[in-house]
Order: structure tokens, then C-alpha cells, then sequence
């Protein structure tokens, strides 16, 4: 399958700081992208969907002044947590699709640890 | 409300078996089906799909079955093998409702396949 590369893998921040989660799309153009958080035993939720060139659509109850997503060309998107507290501390998974008939890849994830 | 239902939070079968995975949802609009496989601390990898037009679709190992009237897919694994211990989770999506179409995730089933 194609692959999906997300950066970094883990990282600890300082509540109150910002932090950039990389989404990249190595050996094709995507279209779209999405953004997901996972709590411990939960499901994948979805958080925003974002198109290139255009502004992410967030879902009900995701605050988009606190989670930043940038999706400026078709092979990288960031998502940006923003003044980070303790309770954004999660797993956050993008995947990445090219065309609306095709399936979406999924990043490796990134563990936020807020302290 | 959880439109997507993994009921059996963990499964344990011996090497060799079979392993039955379920998922139940109750959007009637989800046309489309897949089964994704995830290790900790990574992202899910596509397994196998199911478009709403066929009941069933197999690939190597792994089978999936919908019962479109019973809104009820289940993925059959075999025979199981302790590579198989994962993660498994059942998603789901309206592909007919536009081109942005979102997966709906259930909780998840813990597989354990024992040598």
C-alpha cells in the first residue's frame, strides 16, 4: 500500500506550548486528509478533514482556534495543538487519500504527552 | 452514539483456528465497509473491504461477510496465527453521501492468537 509518514512518533511538551505534528504523503498526491484522535480502548475519532488549498471541516466539538491544520500542498498537512494542556495529551493519527475512490493510508501516529 | 459496534472488547483463540471478528452499525447509510489491523503506538493498516453490493470479499487469510439486513460484517481469520495478535477495527462509510466520505470507527477487538 502507499505510504504515509507522520512526525514525530512521540513528543513531550510544557502545558501551555504549542506543538506541529507532520503529516506526509510519500509516493502519491493527496487530496485529502485526515486528522483522528485515539483515547486509551477507544475508537479512532474523527477530528477535522482537511482538502488541499482549501480550510480543514472540523467535526462537532473539535475547537479549530486549538487544533490548527494546515494542508498547503498534496503531499504534506500539519496539525498544530495549540496552547497544549494536560488533557490534549493523546494519540493523534492523520491518514491521507488521493482520490475520493480510493482508500486512505494511515500515518504511524504520534503520541502527545502534555506535562 | 455510536453508529459503529465492536461488542467483544478482546478475543482468544489458539493458533491454527479460526478467528470471527463482529461489528454491528446502525447508519443505514454506510455503503462501505473495511477492517483495519493496528499494533500499539502505530497507525491501522488496511486489511480488506466490502462494498454494500456484495456480501461477501476474500483476500488470502482473511474474509469478510455483511448482512446488509442484520447491519452486520464480520471478519474471518484463517488459519489464525500469532502475527494475527492486534488490534482489529471495524469502519465504516456513506460513499454515495460525497466525495469527502469519513470513516466511522468501532472501539476496536483485542485479538490474541496463542501458539
Amino acid at each position: 500500500g502507499a505510504v504515509v509518514s507522520q512526525h514525530p512518533s512521540r513528543v513531550i511538551c510544557k502545558s501551555g506550548t504549542s506543538v506541529k505534528i507532520e503529516c506526509r504523503s510519500l509516493d502519491f498526491q493527496a487530496t485529502t486528509m485526515f486528522w483522528y484522535r485515539q483515547f486509551p480502548k477507544q475508537s479512532l475519532m474523527l477530528m477535522a478533514t482537511s482538502n488541499e488549498g482549501s480550510k480543514a471541516t472540523y467535526e462537532q466539538g473539535v475547537e479549530k482556534d486549538k487544533f490548527l491544520i494546515n494542508h498547503a500542498s498534496l503531499t504534506l498537512s500539519t496539525l498544530t495543538v495549540t496552547s497544549a494542556h494536560p488533557e490534549d495529551s493523546s494519540f493523534y493519527i492523520c491518514s491521507a487519500r488521493e482520490f475520493s475512490n480510493t482508500e486512505a493510508f494511515f500515518g504511524q501516529g504520534t503520541r502527545l504527552t502534555v506535562v | 452514539d455510536q453508529q459503529v459496534k465492536q461488542n467483544s472488547p478482546s478475543l482468544s483463540v489458539q493458533e491454527g483456528r479460526i478467528s470471527i471478528l463482529n461489528c454491528d452499525y446502525t447508519n443505514s447509510m454506510f455503503d462501505y465497509f473495511l477492517w483495519y489491523k493496528k499494533y500499539p503506538a502505530e497507525g491501522p493498516t488496511f486489511l480488506i473491504s466490502i462494498s454494500s453490493i456484495k456480501d461477501k470479499n476474500e483476500d488470502g487469510r482473511f474474509t469478510v461477510f455483511l448482512n446488509k439486513s442484520a447491519k452486520h460484517l464480520s471478519l474471518h481469520i484463517v488459519p489464525s496465527q500469532p502475527g494475527d495478535s492486534a488490534v482489529y477495527f471495524c469502519a465504516a462509510s456513506a460513499r454515495s453521501g460525497g466525495s469527502n466520505y469519513k470513516l466511522t470507527f468501532g472501539k476496536g477487538t483485542l485479538l490474541t492468537v496463542n501458539p
